[in-house]
């Protein structure tokens, strides 16, 4: 069974500033996604990575298969960036997905 | 449809009653994930069908709980004897195949165990 460990567990940091949000599994994995949850709304699929980095607009997210390690970085944050951000893997085969605990995130004007 | 769709969007029930909980997912895809969020908790995995394989049940928290995918399309998750500690959001989400393509997820059914 995947361990997924994220981290931190929560942010507050000022508008402007360059956040990033890391995850990190224990076994092998097919894919990996981050999603975002803003206060009462639904779950949004940022993105899904095998390898190597996506970028869409001011996010971006990488991965290091060999570490086990995914980060998502958000630029010029801003207030509407507040959010519960979500690291969710999905190993091979017939496996379902494994959840990280989620980082809350404040963006403070 | 253009996205997920789940039926109830709220479900008040008392304890001990059985529930059914639907999802739609998009048209064509094949993979589709039921999951539940507690209120102040994460998201827990609870069940997975990946076209006609058997379904990953791994995290289905008891026997009380079951989940079918008629057709390879919509799912129905059904919890019997419904206890307090199952009130939680039910998400479901679909996906166009296995492994890397992305989620598409449903607004949830909230369920509420009086």
């Amino acid at each position: 069974k995947n361990e997924v460990e994220q981290s931190p567990q929560n942010l507050t940091a000022q508008e402007g500033e360059f956040i990033t949000i890391n995850c990190s599994y224990s076994v092998g994995i097919s894919a990996l996604h981050w999603l975002q949850q803003h206060p009462g709304g639904g779950i949004v699929s940022l993105f899904m990575l095998s390898s190597g980095k996506k970028k869409h607009g001011r996010l971006i997210a990488t991965i290091n298969i060999q570490e086990k390690h995914s980060s998502l970085h958000i630029t010029a944050s801003h207030p509407r960036d507040s959010a519960v951000y979500i690291c969710a893997v999905k190993g091979g085969g017939a496996d379902g997905l494994t959840f990280g605990k989620g980082t809350h995130l404040i963006i403070q004007p | 449809g253009a996205g997920v769709s789940q039926s109830p969007s709220n479900k008040v029930t008392e304890k001990g009653k059985d529930v059914e909980l639907r999802c739609d997912p998009i048209s064509g895809h094949t993979a589709l994930y039921w999951y539940r969020q507690s209120l102040g908790q994460g998201l827990e995995f609870l069940i997975y069908f990946q076209g006609n394989s058997a379904p990953d049940k791994s995290g289905l928290p008891s026997d009380r709980f079951s989940a079918e995918r008629t057709g390879g399309s919509v799912s129905t998750l059904t919890i019997q004897r419904t206890q307090q500690e199952d009130s939680a959001v039910y998400l479901c989400a679909s996906s166009i195949w296995d492994g890397d393509s992305p989620l598409h997820f449903g607004n949830g059914t909230r369920l509420t165990v009086t």
